[in-house]
């Protein structure tokens, strides 16, 4: 079986500009989460969404949205791309929204914003 | 507010030695418990959760972690390491009932001296 698999692995672009990032989940699991990981950080949570609506929000500003899909794949959008948005982004997905469903991680979208 | 210390950036030791990775969390209210390994250029893989019951917690690879609710710690350990083990190791935490707002660490990266 595949595992959580995103698109693409690596990604540059300049000031100003946005970008997209997908994701799909493994067969079967309904929620998708978001994650920006800075070299040199822990992981940062971003979204996460179940069954297509949103359940949380991290601490990050409007430039940063997402979506998720009736297949449950989902995009991480970003707007006005920011020196510092430079990161690992992370996708991760489970079978339902609480803490007995393992988080399955892909192996993340490296953006680099010059 | 909710936040998680590890305690030692790198930490190098010899092939076949035993080995701790240090985790010390701070918050008011009950929590669960992670450790995440990433290997180089991958996503995150659990390795091991505490959830409830039994303070010792086994895990993948020969892994396994102890709460301790009184020093606030969750230090993971292996009595042997290989050369395989040689990776970054991030400590979780979350409040109960949502997988997905988890509050990392920075991460330990764990160093294989042959």
């Amino acid at each position: 079986d595949a595992g959580v698999t995103q698109s693409p692995t690596h990604l540059i672009k300049t000031r100003g500009q946005h970008v997209t990032l997908r994701c799909s989940p493994i067969s079967g699991h309904k929620s998708v989460s978001w994650y920006q990981q800075v070299l040199g950080q822990g992981p940062q949570f971003i979204f996460q969404y179940y069954e297509k609506e949103e359940r949380g929000r991290g601490n990050f500003p409007d430039r940063f949205s997402a979506r998720q899909f009736p297949n449950y794949s989902s995009e991480l959008n970003v707007n006005a791309l920011l020196l510092g948005d430079s990161a690992l982004y992370l996708c991760a997905s489970s079978l339902l929204a609480d803490n007995n469903s393992p988080l399955h991680f892909g192996n993340g979208t490296r953006l680099t914003v010059t | 507010a909710q936040s998680v210390t590890q305690l030692d950036s790198q930490v190098p030791v010899f092939e076949e030695a035993p080995v701790e990775l240090r985790c010390n969390y701070s918050s008011s209210v009950s929590v669960y418990l992670f450790w995440y390994v990433q290997y180089p250029n991958q996503g995150l893989q659990l390795l091991l959760k505490y959830l409830s019951g039994s303070t010792l917690v086994k895990g993948i690879n020969g892994f396994e972690a102890e709460f301790n609710k009184s020093q606030t710690s969750f230090h993971l350990r292996k009595p042997s390491v290989h050369i395989s083990d040689t990776a970054e190791y991030f400590c979780a935490v979350s409040p109960p009932g949502s997988n997905y707002q988890l509050i990392w660490g920075a991460g330990t990266k764990l160093i294989i001296k042959p």
